[in-house]
């Protein structure tokens, strides 16, 4: 199992707000990045530095952390949205890094 | 536009040695981490490691004793071996820029460890 616990699935109706959730003690003290990935694709960079959005994801994409728990919220889910996430971080030595297990999302 | 591109043998016999290439096109491999990452059919990622561009290199502990991570400044690239492969090594091998926040992705490589 990973340090890094995440929902295997959650689903939001349409144009909802959802919110992801990556736990772990290494949260508390290195940041988490956060990754979608499409069947047959390769993942692709939503959210670095916890909260940060590489250009070109849309500002729906937000990221958020509080105590040992990272989030990544998606406002006004849109079908296109519908994907694997996945968050990443370091692992409880702080010298190397982990995913979580991945988060299948659903868009109703 | 920088692009990477995995290369290297889809079938691997058991106990022999998976290696792959990553080929950085579009830019130079000077001054970023280069990550490994695979993912077995149908499951999660897994972090496998990264090599920095002066050599220098951080494994998952899981298989610190089998797989070495280098650079190929001659090919502009970098590669990935993996020794005593078995059937748990099948996967999806991706190369990526960064060390924590990957940004750019290889397309990845199907690798699967069958006699």
């Amino acid at each position: 199992s990973s340090e890094l616990t995440q929902d295997a699935a959650v689903s939001v109706a349409l144009g909802q707000t959802v919110r992801i959730t990556c736990q772990g003690d290494s949260l508390i003290n290195y940041y988490a990045s956060w990754y979608q990935q499409k069947p047959g694709l390769a993942p692709i960079l939503v959210i670095s530095h916890q909260h940060r959005r590489p250009s070109g994801i849309p500002d729906r994409f937000s990221g958020s952390r509080s105590g040992n728990t990272a989030s990544l919220t998606i406002t006004g889910t849109q079908a296109e949205d519908a994907a694997d996430y996945y968050c990443h971080s370091r692992d409880s030595s702080g010298q190397h890094w982990v995913f979580g297990g991945g988060t299948k999302l659903t868009v109703l | 536009q920088v692009q990477l591109q995995e290369s290297g043998p889809g079938l691997v016999t058991p106990s022999e040695t998976l290696s792959l290439t990553c080929s950085v096109t579009g830019g130079s491999i000077n001054s970023y981490y280069w990550s490994w990452i695979r993912q077995p059919p149908g499951k999660g990622l897994e972090w496998m490691g990264f090599v920095y561009y002066t050599g220098s290199t951080n494994y998952i502990p899981s298989l610190q004793s089998r797989v070495s991570m280098s650079v190929d400044r001659s090919k502009n690239g970098v590669s990935l071996k993996l020794t005593s492969v078995t059937a748990a090594d099948t996967a999806i091998y991706y190369c990526a820029r960064g060390s924590q926040d990957f940004d750019i992705w290889g397309q990845g490589i199907l690798v699967t460890v069958s006699s």
